[in-house]
């Protein structure tokens, strides 16, 4: 079975630019989420969707990030502009439904370095 | 609300002795609980997860973890280290109360030394 499938895995870009990643989640995976992970620390939940429509996004930084799942599929992670403090680690993740118990797949994720 | 914090940031051992990572827990709700392992480089890998059944719960690679409602705690173990453990390992709460999110703590290096 493939897993989550994440792209670019690597990014270098200067401040004030743009950037966007995309993720394929698991086949028949209703659940996407994003997470986004800072050097040293645990990742953080940016924006959770059930489907095309989005659960939780009350961790985005929304006047400079942006996500879709237009077709309830895959994903796209926007940021404009880029600030140095958005270097990090861009996870995707999927999980069959939203129950609790269910196990939630991560992808290889996306390294974003903004300089 | 739900919160996770790991005890110990680094924990080095040597190959062939029992790791110990200790991690506990705070859920408004009866928790579903998971460990994580993140190789470098690499992405995150569940190792196992707890979900109201056996408190005892067994793992891939020889790992295991015990979840204990008295202590709010869910210690991961394995007997005999080996090289290969060597990552980084984070545990997971995610509250069992209509949906909810994952917290991660934030992280345990483990080191393992020939």
């Amino acid at each position: 079975e493939a897993g989550v499938a994440q792209s670019p895995r690597y990014k270098i870009i200067e401040k004030r630019q743009s950037v966007a990643f995309w993720c394929n989640p698991i086949s028949g995976h209703a659940t996407l989420y994003w997470y986004q992970q800072i050097l040293g620390q645990g990742p953080k939940l940016l924006i959770q969707f059930q489907n095309n429509g989005v659960v939780d996004d009350s961790q985005l930084p929304k006047d400079r990030f942006s996500a879709e799942r237009l077709k309830g599929v895959d994903s796209t992670l926007k940021i404009q502009p880029a600030k140095l403090e958005d270097s990090a680690v861009y996870l995707c993740a999927s999980s069959l439904d939203l129950a609790s118990g269910n196990t939630i797949y991560f992808g290889e994720g996306s390294w974003l370095t903004v300089v | 609300a739900q919160s996770v914090t790991q005890l110990d940031s680094h924990v080095s051992v040597s190959e062939g002795t029992p790791v110990l990572l200790r991690c506990n827990y705070s859920s408004s709700y009866s928790p579903s609980l998971f460990w994580y392992v993140q190789h470098p480089n690499k992405g995150l890998q569940l190792l196992l997860k707890y979900t109201s059944a056996a408190t005892l719960v067994k793992g891939i690679n020889g790992f295991e973890a015990e979840f204990k409602k008295s202590e709010t705690s869910f210690h991961l173990t394995k007997p005999s280290a080996h090289m290969s453990d060597a990552a980084e390992y984070f545990c997971v709460v995610r509250e069992n109360s209509g949906y909810s999110t994952l917290t991660f703590g934030k992280g345990t290096m483990l080191l393992v030394s020939p």
